[in-house]
Formats: C-alpha cells, sequence, structure tokens
C-alpha cells in the first residue's frame, strides 16, 4: 500500500533549524512534495523532489532518497510565521494523484 | 502568481441537499482535481480529470460524487445528497502537466447539519 509516516509534532526554538523526516514504503511515487499548511488554509508548495538528493530554497531545504523511501524537509532561520503543518506528499501515476501524510505539526517558540 | 480561485469559500447544507463546490484552475493547467480534508485528519485524494474525462477516482468518489468542467475555466465538483460525513473542506488543485505547477485553491468548508 501507499503509507507515508511523519511525525506528529514538533517544537523548536526561534532562530534554530528543525528537520521534519518522512518515510514511506511504496516503489510507485514519481516525486515526493513538501506543503506548509497553516490551520483552516490551502496547503501551499515548498518543495519537489524527483531525483536523489537535496534540493535548496531559500530558508528551506528537502532531501530525497528512493531507495530508502525516506524524506526530510529542513527549516532553517526558525521564524514564529513558520508555526504550521507541513505535510509530505507522494505523486504517483500518469493521473498524478497525491497521497499525503498526516502532517507535522510544528510550533516555533521565542 | 497565477491562483486557483475557489467558492465558496464556506458552505452550510442540510443532510441530503445537493451542493455545487466550483474551481477556476490556473489557465494554462491541462490536470485538474479535487481533495478534502475532513477537520484534523489529512488531505485525501478524491478525483483527477484530464482532457474532459475522470483520469481516477478513489474510493470515497462513489456515485454520490460527480465532476464537470462545464465551460473553458471552471471545473466543479457536485454532492448528490450529502451527508453529515461530508463535512469537510474540499480543495481544488490544477497542475500545467503531471507534477509540473501543482497547486491548490484556498478551500471550501463545507458544513452539512
Amino acid at each position: 500500500g501507499q503509507n507515508i509516516d511523519q511525525p506528529t509534532e514538533m517544537t523548536a526554538t526561534e532562530g534554530a533549524i528543525v528537520q521534519i523526516n518522512c518515510t514511506y514504503q511504496t516503489s510507485g511515487f514519481n516525486g515526493l512534495f513538501w506543503y506548509q499548511q497553516h490551520a483552516g488554509e490551502a496547503p501551499t508548495f515548498l518543495s519537489y523532489n524527483v531525483l536523489d538528493g537535496l534540493e535548496e530554497k531559500g530558508r528551506f531545504s528537502s532531501f530525497l532518497s528512493r531507495s530508502k523511501g525516506y524524506s526530510y524537509l529542513l527549516l532553517k532561520e526558525l521564524q514564529m510565521k513558520d508555526s504550521a503543518s507541513y505535510l509530505c506528499a507522494g505523486i504517483t501515476g500518469t493521473a498524478s494523484k497525491l497521497t499525503f501524510g498526516t502532517g507535522t505539526r510544528l510550533q516555533v517558540t521565542l | 502568481e497565477p491562483e486557483v480561485t475557489q467558492t465558496p469559500s464556506h458552505q452550510v447544507t442540510q443532510m441530503g441537499q445537493e451542493v455545487i463546490l466550483r474551481c477556476v484552475p490556473i489557465s494554462n493547467h491541462l490536470y485538474f482535481y479535487w481533495y478534502r480534508q475532513i477537520l484534523g485528519q489529512k488531505v485525501e485524494f478524491l478525483v483527477s480529470f484530464y482532457n474532459n474525462e475522470i483520469s481516477e477516482k478513489s474510493e470515497i468518489f462513489d456515485d454520490q460524487f460527480s465532476v464537470e468542467r462545464p465551460d473553458g475555466s471552471n471545473f466543479t465538483l457536485k454532492i448528490r445528497s450529502t451527508k453529515l460525513e461530508d463535512s469537510a473542506m474540499y480543495f481544488c488543485a490544477s497542475s500545467e502537466q503531471g507534477s509540473y505547477g501543482y497547486t491548490f485553491g484556498s478551500g471550501t468548508r463545507l458544513t452539512v447539519v
């Protein structure tokens, strides 16, 4: 089956670095997305990895290892506004369906 | 930046009533999707639509659900006879080609009473 696992909650301090892990058990994913979601709002795109390795985009980086079924999102120089849920999602098939994990709720504290 | 637009933002309906949720995808996008998120749960795929037909649908997308692209800009989700458990946030999404440019709308919060 297509199962995506993430930690439910994490807490980190403003200015720090946090790594949110995502593991999956499927060989069918063509790539992996990371989205940010504030409560009651739509998921907003952060990153997309289709090949193994690190993709860097400002304060956010994402890593993928397809052989290990593992990805992480790295957030640097944390700000209070980064408090949100972070969703890992695999994309499959020609229909480009996204399968989401349950999301990791990140709380940034002073 | 181009947006996916959804209307209404909130909809309250009585159980058994029909609802239509509306979406305007990004204009040059070819793939369209509906997802839903029940409060406190994960985002779930409902259906994908390409070339004027359904490409894939989930088990949730039963006979009560239908999608339509009535003109060149709108993409709608109809729920024929709503149930209490249909209460959720419904997100429309579109993409240019497969994974490229995959963008979500701001959602419609549907409450069935």
